[in-house]
């Protein structure tokens, strides 16, 4: 069985603060795991994902992700959020041991202010 | 154009009517997937299917249909619809090679039911 769990309703942080976004997973196997991005009437947008390799994933508008095993954890980040980066964030997990669908998290609203 | 169409954008009904969304795609992805997203609950899957003979339920598959006409096309029907599938509605693709189930989203259907 898969699961991914994203432990914040919200996060808030200033413009030009480090920003993080957690997520946690569980899977038999070994992870599949993906970060995607909700702007405001639109719908979800691919971020970046990771299979195997380096822990530090970087993906498309500066953000990264963190793979840690030890803590099956693979959280969100960014050096200098912007205002522009408040959207809603999913995490999503796929077990490699299965050809099934992935386990999406129920979101994260992140606000950045100005 | 759009990786991911659906059909129609918004859409506002009454109680009883049958209601068909529908999706289309140029990725040429195997995988795809119908979602509902209320407010407050992310994500939740309805249906999905890996290949043109494959239909799965999700987790609220209750109420609602679907047809998978060809590998680019996959609708969604509300036989009787009700307020309460007052909601958005995306729609979704995904490839298992290369993308380890990636998942591309269409721009959302928001569907009023009164």
């Amino acid at each position: 069985a898969q699961s991914v769990a994203q432990p914040e309703d919200q996060v808030n942080v200033a413009e030009g603060n480090p920003l993080t976004v957690k997520c946690t997973y569980s899977v038999s196997g070994n992870p599949y795991l993906f970060w995607y991005v909700q702007y405001p009437n639109r719908g979800l947008q691919f971020l970046l994902k990771y299979i195997t390799g380096d822990n530090l994933v970087k993906g498309s508008y500066g953000f990264e992700a963190e793979f840690n095993k030890s803590q099956t954890s693979f959280h969100l980040k960014k050096p200098s959020a912007l205002v522009s980066d408040s959207a809603l964030y999913f995490c999503a997990v796929r077990d490699d041991t299965n050809a099934g669908k992935s386990t999406f998290g129920d979101g994260t609203t992140l606000t950045v202010k100005p | 154009d759009a990786d991911v169409t659906q059909t129609p954008r918004n859409r506002i009904t009454k109680t009883g009517k049958r209601i068909m969304l529908e999706c289309s795609q140029t990725k040429g992805h195997d995988r795809m997937y119908w979602y509902r997203q209320d407010p407050g609950l992310g994500l939740r899957l309805i249906y999905y299917s890996f290949d043109v003979k494959d239909i799965n339920k999700g987790e609220i598959s209750d109420g609602y249909s679907v047809s998978r006409q060809a590998q680019a096309k996959f609708s969604l029907s509300l036989e009787s619809a009700i307020p309460n599938q007052t909601a958005l509605y995306f729609c979704a693709t995904s490839d298992l090679g290369t993308g380890a189930d990636t998942q591309y989203f269409g721009p959302g259907t928001r569907l009023t039911v009164l």
